[in-house]
């Protein structure tokens, strides 16, 4: 069974903070993982997506991957008040998914308070 | 900026009943899919569609699910018989190519009730 697990919080920063979401993925094979942010009764948005080892800065935002400890982070800088929502981490199936079927974690939901 | 679009936005149908949920993925995508998300629980895949055929499906797409490309730009997942626990959150997502880097992009979803 293919999974992703994160802590699904309520995490709860003041405005201007660093946010940190964590994730871990069973999957060796995947290769690809995403961020997506969900605002409550919405679909999922893209934030970025992270397929090499190391960092990935875009903007306020930077995605880090270990594959070898399996993990990926997303950490955002300065905080606001509309980044509280739900964020997603998904990771692109690997082998034996022909077509990119994500599995997704449960969600972190974070709260930005001003 | 081009779209994923769903209809209806909310369905409610009574058990048993047979629903259709439509889908336009953006014009220039190749490889479609559908996920649900049960309220409160994470978005699982059902379905992966590419060349007019199902390319992959979960173990939760049963022989009460079937997907269509009507026409050039739909995309339709039908449900023949649904049941209480098909209610939630259904999103149709696309994408352009195959490569790993590529995302999916996801349309607002229909909200599905079954009483």
């Amino acid at each position: 069974q293919k999974e992703v697990e994160q802590n699904s919080g309520p995490l709860s920063v003041p405005e201007g903070a660093i946010a940190s979401l964590n994730c871990t993925y069973s999957d060796r094979g995947s290769q690809s993982f995403f961020w997506y942010r969900q605002y409550s009764g919405k679909s999922p948005e893209l934030i970025m997506f992270i397929y090499s080892n190391g960092d990935k800065e875009d903007g306020r935002f930077t995605a880090q991957l270990n594959k070898a400890s399996q993990y990926v982070s997303l950490l955002i800088r300065d905080s606001q008040p509309s980044d509280s929502a739900t964020y997603l981490c998904a990771a692109l199936g690997g082998r034996g998914s022909t077509l990119g079927r994500l599995y997704f974690g449960r969600g972190t939901q974070l709260t930005v308070w001003p | 900026e081009p779209e994923v679009t769903q209809t209806p936005s909310h369905q409610v149908t009574q058990m048993g009943q047979e629903v259709i949920l439509r889908c336009v993925p953006i014009s220039n995508h190749l490889y479609f899919y559908w996920y649900r998300q049960i309220l409160g629980q994470k978005v699982e895949f059902l379905v992966s569609f590419y060349n007019n055929e199902i390319s992959e499906k979960s173990e939760i797409f049963d022989d009460q699910f079937s997907v269509e490309r009507p026409d050039g730009s739909n995309f339709t997942l039908k449900i023949r018989s649904t049941k209480l626990e098909d209610s939630a959150m259904y999103f149709c997502a696309s994408r352009t190519r195959r490569t790993s880097a590529d995302t999916q992009y996801f349309g607002p979803g229909t909200r599905l009730t079954v009483l």
